[in-house]
């Protein structure tokens, strides 16, 4: 069946660096979509990324689709302690199963 | 702002038990879907229902789960004998659409089963 990889796990970083995130699929998806989630919440809606190569911006985190619709990434630029949070990709391939990634859980130091 | 509801956010059961989890989707959304996560763990798809019907299941989904959107508004998660790997938390969620459309979630019910 289809999988989503996701790395990495943890990522700890002093506010004001960068956080980058990768998420990798075993099929070619439909589209991808990422959500966040904070301690003891549940999975927030962020973005969808449909079209091969899609770029989109959301103030301070970027979001990638790859060429080949297989890998995604999420970038923040200039970590706040509000980021704090596991961030999932998840996968459309065919119908409207969403394979969630393992997660990456960032913190913030501040 | 719409949201997706859940009640009992927290159940404690024993094992052998069955539970019944509800969820109350967004009112103009026409699939809805529950997914569990274990504790520390990736969220794991289960099931996703339209049109009064299963529209998708995953491997986990077995006899012992079922789905059932009794009124025009609560959509329930049925587990029949409870396993103590039952334990998870299970969020509801709800989309306006099926393909590539947000997936509102829920808060969660948290199952323990003793």
């Amino acid at each position: 069946g289809q999988q989503v990889m996701q790395i990495p796990q943890y990522q700890h970083v002093q506010e004001g660096e960068d956080f980058t995130t990768y998420c990798n699929s075993s099929t070619t998806l439909s589209n991808i979509q990422w959500y966040k989630q904070r301690p003891g919440g549940h999975p927030v809606f962020l973005i969808q990324l449909v079209k091969s190569g899609e770029v989109k911006k959301q103030k301070r985190l970027t979001f990638q689709f790859g060429e080949a619709k297989k890998n995604s990434s999420l970038h923040i630029t200039a970590t706040q302690t509000t980021d704090v949070g596991t961030y999932f990709c998840a996968g459309e391939s065919s119908g409207s199963r969403l394979t969630f990634g393992e997660g990456t859980q960032l913190t913030v130091n501040p | 702002e719409p949201e997706v509801t859940q009640t009992p956010s927290h159940q404690v059961t024993q094992m052998g038990q069955e539970v019944i989890l509800r969820c109350v989707p967004i009112s103009n959304h026409l699939y809805f879907y529950w997914y569990r996560q274990i504790l520390g763990q990736k969220v794991e798809f289960l099931v996703s229902f339209y049109n009064n019907e299963i529209s998708e299941k995953s491997e986990i989904f077995d006899d012992q789960f079922s789905v059932e959107r009794p009124d025009g508004s609560n959509f329930t998660l049925k587990i029949r004998s409870t396993k103590l790997e039952d334990s998870a938390m299970y969020f509801c969620a709800s989309s306006l659409t099926s393909q590539y459309n947000e997936q509102f979630f829920g808060p969660g019910t948290r199952l323990t089963v003793l």
